[in-house]
């Protein structure tokens, strides 16, 4: 079956513009993460959903980040007034519920010019 | 900080000979994963290991997990250059998330 997509794969952006990232989880899956990996870096947690539950935000580096899933599937995470610092790979990953196994999507490279 | 730390960072070996990853992790845990990464995108889930469970294999990958010491260790059998990756360790640390290490970058040398 389908695996998680995400879109665009990559992004190039002018400093100051907001940018959507968008993440289709594999069906039926009912948790959602989104993660940053800086060049050379291990993942850092931005933020997950749980089925109707209310999102665990504790990982969004600032108030410029947003994220929302509409329908418990696809998810957008917003950044606003982008930064160079906000230039990474933007991880999605799905499972059947938190602590399973995830499976991850190809990424959205941003660069912030 | 990190929950779970890879060691080494970086690990270059011929093909045919053992790979061993270590992962150091700082509160209890429900559960432990391995992951593979190639070329800095998608993750690939390799093995999931419950904190009551010692050793887990799955193919040429043998985790084990020492909860005491508060570490596991995944080793890969027989390597392939197509084994060329960088593994990370995942804990939940008791909550319904997962923290990452920095990873360990595996080179297999033909």
């Amino acid at each position: 079956g389908a695996g998680v997509s995400q879109s665009p794969s990559n992004k190039v952006t002018e400093k100051g513009k907001d940018v959507e990232l968008r993440c289709d989880p594999i069906s039926g899956h009912t948790a959602l993460y989104w993660y940053r990996q800086s060049l050379g870096q291990g993942l850092e947690f931005l933020i997950y959903f749980q089925g109707n539950s209310a999102p665990d935000k504790s990982g969004l580096p600032s108030d410029r980040f947003s994220a929302e899933r509409t329908g418990g599937s696809v998810s957008t995470l917003t950044i606003q007034r982008t930064q160079q610092e906000d230039s990474a790979v933007y991880l999605c990953a799905s499972s059947l519920q938190t602590k399973y196994e995830q499976y991850f999507g190809p990424g959205t490279r941003l660069t912030v010019t | 900080s990190q929950q779970g730390e890879e060691d080494p960072q970086a690990l270059s070996i011929q093909e045919g000979e053992n790979a061993t990853m270590n992962c150091s992790y700082k509160t209890s845990i429900n559960n432990l994963q391995w992951y593979r990464q190639n070329s800095g995108r998608g993750l690939v889930h390799l093995i999931l290991i419950r904190s009551n469970e010692r050793e887990k294999h799955s193919g040429r990958l043998r985790v084990t997990l020492d909860t005491s010491k508060k570490s596991s260790s995944l080793l890969i059998t027989a390597s392939r250059a197509a084994d060329t990756a960088s593994y990370f360790c995942a804990t939940d640390g008791g909550s319904e998330k997962l923290v990452f290490g920095k990873g360990t970058k595996l080179t297999v040398n033909p």
